[in-house]
């Protein structure tokens, strides 16, 4: 049971540096979304998708893009990483406005 | 705009104790999901219970229940025979129904920590 799966679990980025963060999902969902966790806060949504093709803005979208080419992946790139982009992030997916599933989060850190 | 509070950030339970963890949201909406999530120190997200807004039922998954009360804007989950597995961080969260943001929106958590 895949579910939903982050790469890379780890990394560590120089600022200006960018990178892709991959999100697959194998639950065929429409929905999936890009958090962030931050210490002693709650998960904040960056960007979102309601199918391929589309995106969105959420709570806290500058800095990142998200682009949903096939309905199975949501990709998170940062184009020019900032110390303040050190967090964790959680890809999610979801069917309709049903319970979302998460993957296991990839730990960044921007030096 | 939908709001959902956890006065508690730290909670200790003594092993096979019982514990409730408190969650307030608010909103206008009059149908939605609620949400309890476990964070264990590997930071992966779990979903524990779920709860949908229409039903009266408490909703209730072995060992944890919740005692939702629609009127008084009111989620929270009982974690009962505690574990030392169940020391975590707990969020509470909610999600309108239907809709295309369909957005889930977290409270700040509650950190438990389980005494053997």
């Amino acid at each position: 049971n895949a579910g939903v799966t982050q790469t890379p679990k780890f990394r560590v980025l120089k600022t200006g540096q960018s990178m892709t963060l991959l999100c697959a999902q194998d639950m065929n969902h429409e929905y999936m979304y890009w958090y962030r966790q931050d210490p002693g806060m709650g998960l904040r949504l960056i960007h979102y998708s309601v199918g391929e093709g589309t995106t969105a803005k959420g709570e806290v979208p500058d800095g990142y893009n998200v682009s949903r080419l096939k309905k199975q992946n949501f990709l998170l790139g940062l184009e020019s990483a900032a110390p303040s982009q050190t967090s964790v992030y959680f890809c999610a997916s979801s069917y309709g406005g049903n319970t979302i599933y998460f993957g296991e989060g990839s730990w960044l850190t921007v030096v | 705009a939908q709001t959902v509070t956890q006065s508690q950030p730290e909670m200790s339970v003594q092993e096979a104790e019982t514990v409730t963890l408190s969650c307030t949201y608010d909103t206008s909406e009059s149908d939605y999901y609620l949400f309890w999530y476990k964070q264990p120190p590997s930071r992966q997200m779990i979903l524990v219970i779920r709860q949908e807004a229409y039903k009266q039922q408490n909703a209730t998954e072995n060992r944890f229940s919740v005692n939702f009360q629609k009127a008084a804007k009111s989620f929270s989950l009982k974690i009962s025979d505690s574990q030392l597995g169940d020391a975590a961080m707990y969020f509470c969260a909610y999600r309108r129904a239907g809709g295309a943001t369909n957005k889930l929106i977290f409270g700040t958590g509650t950190l438990l920590a389980v005494q053997p």
